[in-house]
C-alpha cells in the first residue's frame, strides 16, 4: 500500500524567511513524487517532480525538494517565503492500483502556508 | 507547458437540474483523465479515471449512474452530474496526464464550483 503524510496542516513564516514543509510517503516500490500548490478557488500547479534520476529537485518559484530514500521523505523548501507564495501545497505519490490500468495520484491532506508580511 | 482548461468555472442552479462539466487539454492529447471533488479545507478525492473511448472507472462510493463522465476524444472529457441536489455541492476538478507512466505528471483545470441551491 501506498500513502503519503504530511507532518503539519499549517505552517506560518514571515516574508523573507525560509520555508520548510514536509512531506513522508510509504511505498511498495519506487515512487514518483510530486509537489502541487493550490491557490483559493484554483486547481493544481505542478511545481516539481521526483522520477528517480536527481535526488534534488529543483522546481518553478525557486521551490526545490530533496528526496531521501533512508528517511521515505521528500520535504519541499525555499530559500526565501514571498507573500504570492501563501496557499496550499499538495504532496503526491503515484499509485498503480491492483488491477488498474493506469497510475493514479494519492495525495497527501495538505499543508496551508501562510505568508506574513 | 501543458494546459487543461475546465468549463465553466462557477455555476449556480436549482435543485434538479443536470449540469455539465468540461475538461480539455489544448496542447497535447490526453488517454487519460481524472475527476476529483474537494470539499472545503481538504485534499482532493478521485471520483473517476477516465479513458479515451472506454467507460470511465470509478471509485468506491461514487454513482456512476449520478456522474456520468464521456471521454469522447483525446482532448476532451465531460462530467455530467444529473438531477443535482444540495449535497452535490463542491468543488470539482479535472486533471490529464500525458502518457501512461507514473513519472508523468498530471495536469489540473482550474476546477468548477457547483452550488446547488
Amino acid at each position: 500500500a501506498q500513502s503519503v503524510t504530511q507532518l503539519d496542516s499549517h505552517v506560518s513564516v514571515s516574508e523573507g524567511t525560509p520555508v520548510l514543509l514536509r512531506c513522508n510517503y510509504s511505498s511498495s516500490y519506487s515512487p514518483s513524487l510530486f509537489w502541487y500548490v493550490q491557490h483559493p478557488n484554483k486547481g493544481l500547479q505542478l511545481l516539481l517532480k521526483y522520477t528517480s534520476a536527481a535526488t534534488l529537485v529543483k522546481g518553478i518559484n525557486g521551490f526545490e525538494a530533496e528526496f531521501k530514500k533512508s528517511e521515505t521523505s521528500f520535504h519541499l523548501t525555499k530559500p526565501s517565503a514571498h507573500m504570492s507564495d501563501a496557499a496550499e501545497y499538495f504532496c503526491v505519490v503515484t499509485l498503480l492500483p491492483p488491477g488498474a490500468g493506469s497510475y493514479q495520484l494519492t495525495f497527501g491532506k495538505g499543508t496551508k502556508l501562510s505568508v506574513i508580511p | 507547458g501543458a494546459v487543461v482548461s475546465q468549463h465553466p468555472s462557477w455555476v449556480i442552479c436549482k435543485s434538479g437540474t443536470s449540469v455539465k462539466i468540461e475538461c480539455r487539454s489544448l496542447d497535447f492529447q490526453a488517454t487519460t483523465m481524472f475527476w476529483y471533488r474537494q470539499f472545503p479545507k481538504q485534499s482532493l478525492m478521485l471520483m473517476a479515471t477516465s479513458n479515451e473511448g472506454s467507460k470511465a472507472t470509478y471509485e468506491q462510493g461514487v454513482e456512476k449512474d449520478k456522474f456520468l463522465i464521456n471521454h469522447a476524444s483525446l482532448t476532451l472529457s465531460t462530467l455530467t452530474v444529473t438531477s443535482a441536489h444540495p449535497e452535490d455541492s463542491s468543488f470539482y476538478i479535472c486533471s490529464a496526464r500525458e502518457g501512461q507512466g507514473a513519472i508523468q505528471p498530471q495536469h489540473f483545470g482550474d476546477g468548477t464550483r457547483l452550488s446547488i441551491l
